[in-house]
């Protein structure tokens, strides 16, 4: 379900330790998952993606991983900057011939120095 | 290469006003996509839109709202005869084409939309 009229869930990491935000998402037909970044008075940045035929991607400090079976998906930032303090989206697409993008609610990220 | 363009980035409406988003994309693209976002939720997809097309509006409200995005100019959402309940947060993103494999749309920095 949305989260509608509800804080957001924090997360608080100190700085240079590993942080895992999480999501589940909910459409069984959803093929390609995206994690955003937002901060403060900016739109959604673009971090990193994953397709449904991959349960694991890496980038650059971040890893996403995708488990089909519960619907989850996982965002890990290793060694984390107060630069990483934002809200961190999950969002998922289907290949419906149309295009719709269903973010989650975000989870923001707190990182103590 | 300039990103996405939203102006105004603030906008105050009374009620019963009209409000008019622009949203100039990034040069080369040609897909353009609204969402609105309340505080503390996640965005919330509108609708997507080509030159002279809408694909898809979905998550449009069946009124007072409406969108285009014409052959020349940026891709207008404009709302009528606003009420409260339309303060938010107005993000558009673009992206290069409908390309799925690369699927990565730009966000604009967001209107956001006060009404008293």
């Amino acid at each position: 379900g949305e989260n509608v009229g509800l804080h957001l869930p924090t997360l608080s990491v100190q700085e240079g330790d590993n942080s895992i935000i999480n999501c589940a998402y909910s459409n069984s037909a959803s093929d390609y998952f995206i994690w955003y970044k937002q901060e403060s008075g900016k739109g959604p940045q673009f971090i990193i993606d994953i397709r449904s035929n991959m349960d694991k991607r890496q980038g650059q400090r971040v890893t996403v991983l995708l488990n089909k079976t519960v619907k989850h998906l996982s965002l890990q930032i290793a060694a984390t900057q107060p630069g990483d303090s934002a809200v961190y989206f999950c969002a998922e697409n289907e290949d419906t011939g149309g295009f719709k993008t269903i973010f989650g609610a975000g989870t923001r990220l707190f990182v103590k120095a | 290469n300039a990103g996405v363009m939203q102006n105004p980035r603030h906008l105050v409406r009374r009620r019963g006003q009209e409000a008019r988003l622009r949203c100039s994309p990034m040069k080369g693209h040609s897909h353009v996509y609204w969402y609105r976002q309340l505080p503390e939720e996640g965005l919330k997809f509108m609708v997507y839109l080509q030159k002279e097309n809408i694909i898809d509006e979905s998550g449009m409200p069946k009124e007072r709202f409406s969108a285009e995005f014409p052959k020349e100019g940026p891709s207008i959402l404009r709302i009528q005869q606003v009420v409260r309940g339309d303060s938010a947060a107005y993000f558009c993103a673009s992206s290069p084409s409908w390309d799925r494999k690369a699927n990565e749309q730009y966000f604009g920095p967001g209107t956001r939309l006060t009404v008293t």
